[in-house]
């Protein structure tokens, strides 16, 4: 079945870093992807998403390019802030594939940035 | 803005004893979805529906049900608690097709502890 991979489980950096959270799926279809971001008590919320082939999706100073080819959608952003702390998670859903109108989730990455 | 609201926010159960969590989403969306939480496991679909008065299993549906008595409000029931079953549960609605499809608005979630 589909399947998203988050390698990072945790990431800790300092202000001003640069971020990389990868997320690898695995889909019989052609999938949309998506990031959310999960801040303290609250609920996950859409980053953005990409539905295309060399296709950026960007918000909030955060980007990821869909790479069929690597089957990738990996996370970035150029400096990170302590008040981008919180929970990341990459997501797929796959229309014609097996997940349907799922979103099918990984598994998390908890990022805690240091003032 | 979106609005999906879970009730309650927070629950403490005996082993055995009946559970029941409820959402009401005012998005006027078709599709709803409870999500279970769990740390190395992120996001796991439990049920979802996608009209009033049906309900689908997701991926991890074992010892839940759940109740969609009309469009805005969708219950996860746990007949017989478990050990098992605490966790931080999260509803969330999307609408039925276009360019959101599949964008999903969060509840703040449900943290539950069976003792």
């Amino acid at each position: 079945g589909d399947s998203v991979t988050q390698t990072e489980g945790q990431v800790a950096l300092s202000e001003e870093d640069f971020l990389t959270i990868h997320c690898n799926y695995s889909a019989s279809g052609y999938p949309t992807l998506f990031w959310y971001v999960q801040y303290p008590g609250e609920g996950p919320q859409l980053l953005f998403r990409a539905s295309r082939d060399k296709e950026k999706g960007s918000s909030r100073g955060f980007e990821a390019t869909y790479d069929k080819g690597t089957t990738s959608f990996h996370l970035r952003k150029a400096s990170v802030q302590e008040s981008d702390s919180a929970v990341y998670y990459c997501a797929l859903s796959d229309r014609y594939g097996s997940s349907g109108n799922k979103l099918i989730f990984g598994i998390g990455t908890l990022l805690s940035v240091k003032p | 803005e979106a609005a999906v609201t879970q009730s309650p926010r927070s629950k403490v159960a005996v082993t055995g004893g009946k559970v029941t969590l409820s959402c009401h989403q005012t998005n006027n969306h078709d599709y709803m979805y409870w999500y279970r939480q769990d740390t190395g496991h992120g996001l796991r679909l439990i049920h979802y529906s996608y009209v009033a008065d049906s309900t689908e299993k997701g991926d991890i549906p074992d010892g839940y049900k759940a109740s969609r008595p009309s469009q805005e409000n969708f219950s996860l029931i746990l007949e017989l608690a478990s050990l098992s079953q605490t966790a931080v549960y999260f509803c969330a609605s999307s609408v039925l097709g276009g360019t959101s499809q599949n964008t999903l608005y969060f509840g703040a979630g449900t943290r539950l502890s069976v003792l």
